[in-house]
């Protein structure tokens, strides 16, 4: 199976602050790697896919990029609404998903 | 608008079977796989089968954790997906979330279903 380590598991920021989400992969997926916004009780929503494509109707604030084994999402400058729970998912071994275990995003 | 949504968790006494179920609208289902995936309190989350669609003959997959307790179908005339479980254990109280398939991956998920499993 292909782990997925996801750091930090949770993170305190400050409003207009850069965030960096990061997931670490076990061997090479190449760009199969998404990432999901989850906020309590609702459903998570896709932000990025491909690594780097940023879903159709998300805000730009949201980033991502990757090298070699490594995935970082990036929210360039932190609003209210992007206090939520964050997690990566990697489909290079498809259906056999596997995921970050998810870092929860609080305003310091 | 795509929406998806999971119905038919609740308690279960171990040992016992559930079969959940999630309704989709708002795409054209037949184009799409179909999944399910879990989170046990405190826990990440965990895929737990998938399905595909017809051109793919409904091929089904399931994780190894699970393999032979679960089983994954689906009704392209009501746009929807089914989990069974059965000889439900404690460590299968999760919440159980239904998500669309496109190439890159689950997009569209539900809001989840908690299943209960205790005595």
């Amino acid at each position: 199976d292909i782990q997925v380590t996801q750091s930090p598991s949770s993170l305190l920021a400050s409003l207009g602050e850069r965030v960096t989400i990061t997931c670490q992969t076990s061997q090479s997926i190449s760009n199969n790697l998404n990432w999901y916004q989850q906020k309590p009780g609702q459903a998570p929503m896709l932000l990025i896919y491909y690594a780097t494509s940023l879903q159709t109707g998300m805000t730009s604030r949201f980033s991502g990029q990757y090298s070699g084994r490594s995935f970082t999402l990036t929210i360039t400058s932190l609003e209210p609404e992007d206090i939520a729970n964050y997690f990566c998912l990697q489909h290079y071994s498809a259906p056999q998903y596997t995921f970050g275990a998810g870092t929860k995003l609080e305003l310091k | 608008e795509v929406q998806i949504l999971e119905t038919g968790g609740g308690l279960v006494k171990p040992g016992g079977s559930l079969r959940l179920s999630c309704a989709t609208s708002g795409f054209n289902f037949n184009d799409y796989f179909m999944n399910w995936v879990r989170q046990a309190p405190g826990k990440g989350l965990e895929w737990v089968a998938q399905i595909r669609n017809k051109n793919y003959n409904y091929a089904t997959y399931y994780a190894e954790s699970l393999e032979g307790r679960v089983t994954i179908s689906r009704d392209d005339s009501k746009s929807s997906v089914y989990l069974q479980v059965s000889s439900l254990r404690a460590e299968d109280t999760a919440i159980y979330y239904c998500t669309r398939t496109a190439t890159e991956g689950p997009d569209y998920w539900g809001q989840g279903v908690m299943v209960t499993v205790s005595s």
